[in-house]
């Protein structure tokens, strides 16, 4: 059974930091990529970033882009976000999921955890 | 940056309607189009992806259809478990931008 767990959510203050961790099993972690998407109270989904299964390819959306920083360890099976300079606008439901491979790209997301809640407030 | 609109923003319907709800992108995103159901405090599941393969689990009254910039997702026969939020998002080229949704209500 494929299982998808995010963690390190909580309260952070305008200008702080914080990481994300993401705990899969279930599947063959290294040959997918993973993503993080995130929603705004009340908002829809916003695709933030991707990693390869190698952890060499990353790609970031323009609002996270130089911020956040997504990495993987293969290893222990988890991807994690990075989040520096953090505003009110990050607050969110930080997502991560698996990605769906078609003729050698990610071309959706298969399974989702339950979400991680970030709250930047003073 | 691809942008994706949805239409229409919100629909009413009753159990055993035919829905039909429209993804257009900005661009050309060739078949490279998905669609994800939400429910309130769920995650996003995955429904439809390369435009029209059914997601494996996912009943057959789903489905998808379209390529370039335009796309639809139909539901042919409303079930009570199908009152939920719809998304689109093209994965052609990064950042694989999301629809605003389509929240479909019961009539």
């Amino acid at each position: 059974e494929v299982q998808v767990v995010e963690s390190g959510g909580g309260l952070v203050q305008p200008g702080g930091s914080l990481r994300l961790s993401c705990a899969v099993s279930g599947f063959n972690f290294n040959i997918y990529a993973m993503t993080w998407v995130r929603q705004a109270p009340g908002k829809g989904l916003e695709w933030l970033s991707i990693i390869g299964g190698k952890g060499v390819a990353t790609y970031y959306a323009d609002s996270v882009r130089g911020r956040f920083t997504i990495s993987r360890d293969n290893s222990k099976n988890t991807v994690y976000l990075q989040m520096n300079s953090l505003t009110a606008e990050d607050t969110a439901v930080y997502y991560c999921a698996k990605g769906v491979t078609v003729a050698g790209r990610t071309r959706a997301s298969d399974y989702w955890g339950q979400g991680t809640l970030v709250t930047v407030s003073s | 940056d691809i942008q994706m609109t949805q239409s229409p923003s919100s629909v009413s319907a009753s159990v055993g309607d035919r829905v039909t709800i429209t993804c257009r992108a900005s661009q050309d995103v060739s078949s490279w189009l998905a669609w994800y159901q939400q429910k309130p405090g769920k995650a996003p599941k995955l429904l439809i992806y390369a435009a029209s393969s059914l997601q494996s689990g996912v009943p057959s009254r789903f489905s998808g259809s379209g390529s370039g910039t335009d796309f639809t997702l139909t539901i042919s026969s409303l079930q009570p478990e199908d009152f939920a939020t719809y998304y689109c998002q093209q994965a052609n080229s990064f950042p694989n931008t999301f629809g605003p949704g389509t929240k479909l209500e019961i009539k």
